[in-house]
Order: C-alpha cells, then structure tokens, then sequence
C-alpha cells in the first residue's frame, strides 16, 4: 500500500535550536518526494521536492531534506529554527505529474523564544 | 511561481443546502485539477480528479452526488457539496500544475462550516 508516515504529531523547539521532522514512505514505484509547509487557516506552500539526483536537497527558508532510499525517509532538516517556522508540515509522496499527491499526517511544529 | 485561487475562502451554510466552491489557476491553463479535504488537526485526503471536458474521478468512498465536480474550462474546477451536513464541514483545498511543470500549486483552501 502506498502511504507516508510522519511519526511526530507534534514537535516544539526552542527559537535558534536545530529540527529535523521525519517521514517515511511505502510506494511502488519511482517516488516524488515533496515537503510543504501549511499556516493555520492557509494553503500548502512546497519547500522541497526529490525526484532525482544529488538526495541532498535544498529548499526555501534555510530548510534541506535528505532522501535515502534504503531507509525509505526522507527527512526534512533546519539548522536554526525562527520563530516564523511554527507551522504544520506534510511530507507527501507522488507520481511522475506532480499531483494526486499522498500525504503524512502532518507534524505540528511550535517554536518558544 | 504559479497561482491557483480558491472562493470563497470560508463559507458558512445551514444544513440542506447546496455550496459551490471555485477553484481558478490565474496564470496557467489546467487540464487537470484534484480536490482534497482536510479534517481538522488530520491530513489531506484526495477526493477527486478534475478532468477539464470530461468526468470527474473520485476516489474510492468519495461519493460523487454528493460532491459534485465540474472542470467547464481550462481555468476553472468547481466542487458543489450537495444537501450539505454537519459532517461535511472540512477544510477543502485543490491544486493544480502548470504544463509542463514539477510542482503542484495549492488554491488557500476554503473553511465549510455546516451549521
């Protein structure tokens, strides 16, 4: 079955300190790894996607994720965390085409001065 | 990048009513856009695939009369909730790719209170 796993439903980091939000995935064929970021009441924005290459990848606002295949993660990573990035984040899995994308359940992240 | 806009962005209705939700990519054409529906605190759910000049897909347990789709142009999808109920309040939100594009663009969503 296809899926994504975030295990943490909820995470709080102090302002300044490092995150790293899981995900795991199960899919059949070739994934399209995606992480957005959702503020309350909000659309989705995307802060990454993999689809190819270096599994090193680089988003916007400071964050990267890391694919690793053998673990079937990939994790989403910040050195220092800004109070802006308090926020809900889903990491979600697709097809070539980009869209009818599977989601996690989503980590709410809460950020203290 | 790319912009999908969603109307109204809340809407409150009464039970029994029918309400109509738009969703428009402004800057590009979209043979295809998908619906999802956010319960409160969970996930995004697809509901259905959005065909421009054709049928609407839905996912299995998504009852289509109830949730009715229309795609009459390359800009526009609308998602009607038919005889609406309290346990259709959600958080409804589409997305749509430009061609040739590598990322799906998100409407703001739109907030169904059923009272």
């Amino acid at each position: 079955a296809q899926s994504v796993t975030q295990p943490d439903i909820h995470i709080t980091v102090s302002e300044g300190a490092s995150l790293e939000l899981r995900c795991n995935y199960s899919y059949g064929a070739t994934p399209y790894l995606f992480w957005y970021v959702q503020s309350p009441g909000q659309g989705l924005q995307l802060l990454l996607k993999y689809f190819s290459g270096d599994t090193l990848v680089q988003g916007i606002k400071g964050f990267e994720a890391e694919f690793k295949r053998s673990q079937s993660s990939f994790n989403l990573r910040k050195p220092s965390v800004h109070w802006s990035d308090a926020a809900e984040y889903f990491c979600a899995v697709g097809a070539k085409g980009y869209n009818k994308l599977i989601f996690g359940a989503g980590t709410r992240l809460a950020v203290h001065p | 990048g790319a912009v999908v806009s969603q109307h109204p962005s809340r809407v409150i209705c009464k039970s029994g009513t029918s309400v109509k939700i738009e969703c428009r990519s402004l800057d590009f054409q979209a043979t295809t856009m998908f619906w999802y529906r956010q319960f409160p605190k969970q996930s995004l759910m697809l509901m259905a695939t959005s065909n421009e000049g054709s049928k609407a897909t839905y996912e299995q347990g998504v009852e289509k009369d109830k949730f009715l789709i229309n795609h009459a142009s390359l800009t526009l999808s609308t998602l009607t909730v038919t005889s609406a109920h309290p346990e259709d309040s959600s958080f409804y939100i589409c997305s749509a790719t430009p061609p040739g594009g590598t990322e799906a663009f998100f409407g703001q969503g739109t907030r169904l209170t059923v009272v």
